[in-house]
């Protein structure tokens, strides 16, 4: 139980367009969906906190604008990375809290990731 | 706010030798404590987890972890480490007031054949 799978694994696109990252989790309801991002040989950074139904919580220094997240379902999360630059490169990975079916507010499981390459 | 340090950037150790991971934390309250693991180019499967209780915690794939209050310290163990243990181990502490995960900057494991 408790997958969390994501969309594409990995993405290769030219600067300037745009980026969208599906998050599902498969086999429970996820009321909070957390995205973060992860450098080569660095720990996880989160940006932002995505509550169903309610617009998300980014973190000090995550541009709003630039990394656009929707969580129109208890099972969908995307994160659409707007106009990236090769900066944006990176891997970025999702998290589920499991709360509908009673599980704990704190454990979050986490998909598999993202490597974005922009070039 | 909550911190977690990883004093242990990289560890090599041989197959089958025994295994700690020191993990300390800060954060003023009791500490919901997490460990990860992270195998190359994938995302975090959780390991084991510590809420209350038993201060001695078993987790998947033969890791368990002690919580010790007194030395604000939460290392992950293993008696007999298998060379598909090899990847990178984060531990992390959720905070009540803020409900996020923060986690530690990680210990890479090398296993010698």
């Amino acid at each position: 139980g408790a997958v969390v799978s994501q969309h594409p694994s990995w993405v290769i696109c030219k600067s300037g367009t745009s980026v969208k990252i599906e998050c599902r989790s498969l086999d429970f309801q996820a009321t909070t969906m957390f995205w973060y991002r992860q450098f080569p040989k660095q720990s996880l950074m989160l940006m932002a906190t995505s509550n169903e139904g309610s617009k998300a919580t980014y973190e000090q220094g995550v541009e709003k604008d630039k990394f656009l997240i929707n969580h129109a379902s208890l099972t969908l999360s995307t994160l659409t990375v707007t106009s990236a630059h090769p900066e944006d490169s990176s891997f970025y990975i999702c998290s589920a809290r499991d709360r509908v079916s009673g599980g704990d507010k704190e454990t979050q499981y986490f998909g598999p990731g993202t490597r974005l390459l922009v070039l | 706010a909550q911190s977690v340090t990883q004093p242990d950037i990289h560890i090599t150790v041989s197959e089958g030798a025994s295994l700690e991971l020191r993990c300390n934390y800060s954060y003023g309250a009791t500490p919901y404590l997490f460990w990860y693991v992270q195998s190359p180019g994938q995302g975090l499967q959780l390991l084991l987890k510590y809420f209350s209780g038993d201060t001695l915690v078993q987790g998947i794939k033969g890791f368990e972890a002690e919580f010790k209050r007194s030395q604000s310290s939460f290392n992950l163990r293993k008696p007999s480490v298998h060379w598909s243990d090899a990847a990178e181990y984060f531990c992390a502490v959720f905070g009540a007031g803020s409900y996020q995960l923060t986690f530690g900057k990680g210990t890479k494991l090398s296993v010698i054949p």
